[in-house]
């Protein structure tokens, strides 16, 4: 089993282009959590996910930010127009459960905003 | 709302001896689980430890033990016989038991721990 395996690990985005940052699941997991982790900062919870249903985006940022699973391939978070406040890690966590009690996860991208 | 605050922003420990981290955190509920990450400069995030908030009996993971008092809603990590390779970025966490959001997780600030040789 690979584990959570997240594409690019880094990702570097002029002002005003458009990040796309991907999350292969484990084998087995159907349940995908989105985190941003800022310089100096703890991860913050953005979206979580289930095959093809977005279930609590209430961490996502209200523009810009969007986040899909669907039936095939990898969970994917994209970012329109980034901004140099969208410079952070990326983490994606996934579960065979909805609880945090069985999550494993990525490696995280770190996306640069020049 | 649930906070998770680590009042140790930096700690330093010498090889071989032992160190606790803090962690408190402030929630209404009574059904929980609270976990330890650890971050090493790769950046990965590698669980630590973890306790269900029902369990009376303090969690142990080898090295790595916890002090959980849940009346005073604190969640310590002890690590004994520090090793240089514990040198990282630690993260205490809290999740709900169960309900819509239980897989959230919500994260302290972190505490840097430095292991000296």
């Amino acid at each position: 089993n690979a584990g959570v395996m997240q594409n690019p690990r880094h990702l570097v985005r002029r002002r005003g282009q458009e990040a796309r940052l991907r999350c292969s699941p484990m084998k087995g997991h159907s349940h995908v959590y989105w985190y941003r982790q800022l310089p100096e900062e703890g991860l913050k919870f953005m979206v979580y996910l289930q095959k093809e249903n977005i279930i609590d985006e209430s961490g996502m940022p209200k523009e810009r930010f969007s986040a899909e699973f669907p039936k095939e391939g990898p969970s994917i978070l994209r970012i329109q127009q980034v901004v140099r406040g969208d410079s952070a890690a990326y983490f994606c966590a996934s579960s065979p459960s909805p609880e945090a009690y069985g999550y494993t996860f990525g490696s995280g991208t770190r996306l640069t905003v020049v | 709302a649930q906070t998770v605050t680590q009042s140790q922003p930096e700690m330093s420990v010498q090889e071989a001896e032992t160190v606790t981290l803090s962690c408190t955190y402030d929630t209404s509920e009574s059904d929980y689980y609270l976990f330890w990450y650890k971050q090493p400069p790769s950046r990965q995030m590698i669980l630590v430890i973890r306790q269900e908030a029902y369990k009376q009996q303090n969690a142990t993971e080898n090295r790595f033990s916890v002090n959980f008092q849940k009346a005073a809603k604190s969640f310590s990590l002890k690590i004994s016989d520090s090793q240089l390779g514990d040198a990282a970025m630690y993260f205490c966490a809290y999740s709900l038991g169960y309900g819509g959001s239980q897989g959230n997780l919500i994260f302290g600030k972190g505490t840097k721990l430095s292991v000296k040789p």
